[in-house]
This record gives C-alpha cells, sequence and structure tokens, in this order.
C-alpha cells in the first residue's frame, strides 16, 4: 500500500525567504507525482505535476524535484510572500491506478510579513 | 471552461438523515473522482468513474453511499442515513485518463457535509 509523508507539518518563515517542502512515498512504481495547494475551507489547486520519467517542473517561483528511485519529492518556494500561506499537499499516482491520488497530510505554510 | 463544480457546497443536516452532493467536471474530461478529506488529513480517494463506468471503490465507501454518473457528464454522490462519522468535505475531481498528455487532476471547491 503506498504511503505518503510530507515534511514538516507546519512551517513559519519571515517573508522572502526560500524554502523546501518536502514529501517522501513507498512505492517507487508510480506514474506521476502531483502538488497541490490548499486555503483554508477551499478546494485544491494543482501547482505542478511531474511525470515518472522526469526529474523536475517549474512555475514562477515554484520549482519540484522527484527523486523515484529514492521516493523523494521537493518543493521548492523561492522568495515566499504572504500570499504563499495555505498548505501544500503532495499525491502520487501509480502506474495503472487509475490516476487515482494517495496523498499526503500536508504542510501548513505560514509566511509572516 | 469553469473548471469542476461542486453543489451544495455546505450541508449540514440532521443524523439518519440522506444527502446528495453533485458534480459537474470539466467538460472534455472522461475521469471523474470523489475523494474525502476530514480535517488535519489530506484527501482519501473514494471511487472513480471513466465516463459512465463505474471502476473502483475504495473499503471507506461503505453500503451507505453510492455514486452515479449515468450519462458520463455530472456525477452524484449520496449519503443515506448520514452518521455523525461522515461530517467531511467531499471532494470532486477530473482528469483525462492516465497516458493522456497532460493529465493532471483538478479538483472542484468541495461540499463540506456536517452531520449533527
Amino acid at each position: 500500500k503506498q504511503e505518503v509523508t510530507q515534511i514538516p507539518a507546519a512551517l513559519s518563515v519571515p517573508e522572502g525567504e526560500n524554502l523546501v517542502l518536502n514529501c517522501s512515498f513507498t512505492d517507487s512504481a508510480i506514474y506521476n507525482l502531483q502538488w497541490f495547494r490548499q486555503d483554508p475551507g477551499k478546494g485544491l489547486t494543482s501547482l505542478l505535476l511531474i511525470q515518472s520519467s522526469q526529474r523536475e517542473q517549474t512555475s514562477g517561483r515554484l520549482n519540484a524535484s522527484l527523486d523515484k528511485s529514492s521516493g523523494r519529492s521537493t518543493l521548492y518556494i523561492a522568495a515566499s510572500q504572504p500570499g504563499d500561506s495555505a498548505t501544500y499537499l503532495c499525491a502520487v499516482a501509480l502506474t495503472g491506478g487509475g490516476n487515482k491520488l494517495t496523498f499526503g497530510t500536508g504542510t501548513q505554510l505560514k509566511v509572516e510579513l | 471552461d469553469t473548471g469542476v463544480s461542486q453543489d451544495p457546497r455546505h450541508k449540514i443536516t440532521k443524523r439518519g438523515q440522506n444527502v446528495t452532493f453533485r458534480c459537474d467536471p470539466i467538460s472534455e474530461h472522461n475521469r471523474l473522482y470523489w475523494y474525502r478529506q476530514t480535517l488535519g488529513q489530506g484527501p482519501e480517494f473514494l471511487t472513480y468513474f471513466q465516463n459512465e463506468a463505474q471502476l473502483e471503490k475504495s473499503r471507506l465507501l461503505s453500503d451507505r453511499f453510492s455514486a452515479e454518473r449515468p450519462k458520463g457528464s455530472f456525477s452524484t454522490l449520496e449519503i443515506q442515513r448520514t452518521e455523525q462519522g461522515d461530517s467531511a468535505m467531499y471532494l470532486c475531481a477530473s482528469s483525462l485518463p492516465q497516458g493522456s498528455s497532460g493529465n493532471t487532476i483538478y479538483f472542484g471547491e468541495g461540499s463540506w457535509l456536517t452531520v449533527v
């Protein structure tokens, strides 16, 4: 059974700091890995999707990397802003799993002025 | 493209009542998923459809839960004889099939259920 772990569970940083969120998964037979953002009481917004054949994806100030062999992904946020405050969720889809996602419990990020 | 829409956004119901949630996926997406999320946890998979066919159901989906997608477009999730443990946010998502280019999964805003 795929298990996804995210560390840290919560993080508070001053504005402008670069930060890294970590995600690990137990079954390396993944099809893809997706990072989401969730604001309180809201749905999930897709940030980045990395296919299993890829090593990283970038979108603006966000960069996500994938190391399948070690079962790890990181989400790098450059020059953090208060508007980045949210919960960040990592989710993996297994090959042949119908694109069904297994989620971690998230990292709650607070960026302070 | 209006994204994935869910209705209602919030529902408070008494224990033992039935509730139904509706999801309208992104129009060209033939995959539709239902997830459940409780406070402080990541979403948990419940079931998914490809077109009108329900291809997989989680063990979390007890016999009080039923999902349909009759014409391969919108879907409904019904919970019968609700219990307090059913209180959660129910998330709908849609995507293209695995193997398609760009198979990002897109989520709706969720339907909050409170059972009192």
